[in-house]
């Protein structure tokens, strides 16, 4: 089956740097991928919306100049988390939508774990 | 908006009992509804999903139907594993095919543990 991947899968960084995280659908275009996060024990919140050659659409509530999306290609999506602090410390996954097969299927990356020291 | 409400746990089960976790959800028109399984330090894994009323979508001996007249898709397993042990996210999204296809609302998680 499709399979999205995301890297780095782990990453500590110091507060006050930026670090981004790639996803990308391995063997489908993706027009369109999602980036959520995920803190300790509690469920999955979107944060925003990434469409191929054009601006992200982020949820209410989530810094669009924090949270940088790039969806330069068919295949790759960035998360830019910039100036991060400790409080950006999560899991941040994204996914992405195959139009080929019915239904539209919905393949998750493997998500990633940030630390912010 | 739309949301998604999941049975509170943790549930703690013995090897082979009866598994249901309960989730109703709030949305407009026909969304799709899903299960996905996120095992211990990994990402999230779809574990069945449904994309019409009274359509049963299964995987590994789970089970849900999704039930527009009581909005709920509730997942069961006759006999659970200690490997079954992860959370489980009731979730749904627009209609399959549409422009907000993808943009999943998910339930708050439900933390299940197997004890043989």
């Amino acid at each position: 089956g499709a399979v999205v991947s995301q890297h780095p899968s782990w990453v500590i960084c110091k507060s006050g740097t930026s670090v981004k995280i790639e996803c990308r659908s391995l063997d489908f275009q993706a027009t369109t991928m999602f980036w959520y996060r995920q803190f300790p024990k509690q469920s999955l919140m979107l944060m925003a919306t990434s469409n191929e050659g054009s601006k992200a659409t982020y949820e209410q509530g989530v810094e669009k100049d924090k949270f940088l999306i790039n969806h330069a290609s068919l295949t790759l999506s960035t998360l830019t988390v910039t100036s991060a602090h400790p409080e950006d410390s999560s899991f941040y996954i994204c996914s992405a939508r195959d139009r080929r097969e019915p239904g539209n299927t919905i393949y998750f990356g493997e998500g990633s774990w940030l630390t912010v020291v | 908006g739309d949301s998604v409400t999941q049975m509170e746990g943790p549930v703690t089960l013995s090897e082979e009992a009866f598994l249901t976790i309960n989730c109703t959800y709030t949305a407009t028109g026909y969304p799709s509804l899903f299960w996905y399984v996120q095992y211990p330090g990994e990402g999230l894994q779809l574990l069945l999903k449904a994309t019409k009323a009274d359509d049963k979508g299964s995987n590994k001996g789970f089970e849900a139907t999704y039930r527009k007249e009581t909005t709920s898709f509730h997942l069961e397993k006759g006999s659970v594993q200690v490997s079954d042990s992860a959370v489980y996210f009731c979730a749904l999204s627009g209609l399959a095919g549409g422009t907000s296809y993808g943009k999943l609302t998910f339930g708050q998680g439900t933390i299940l543990t197997v004890h043989p």
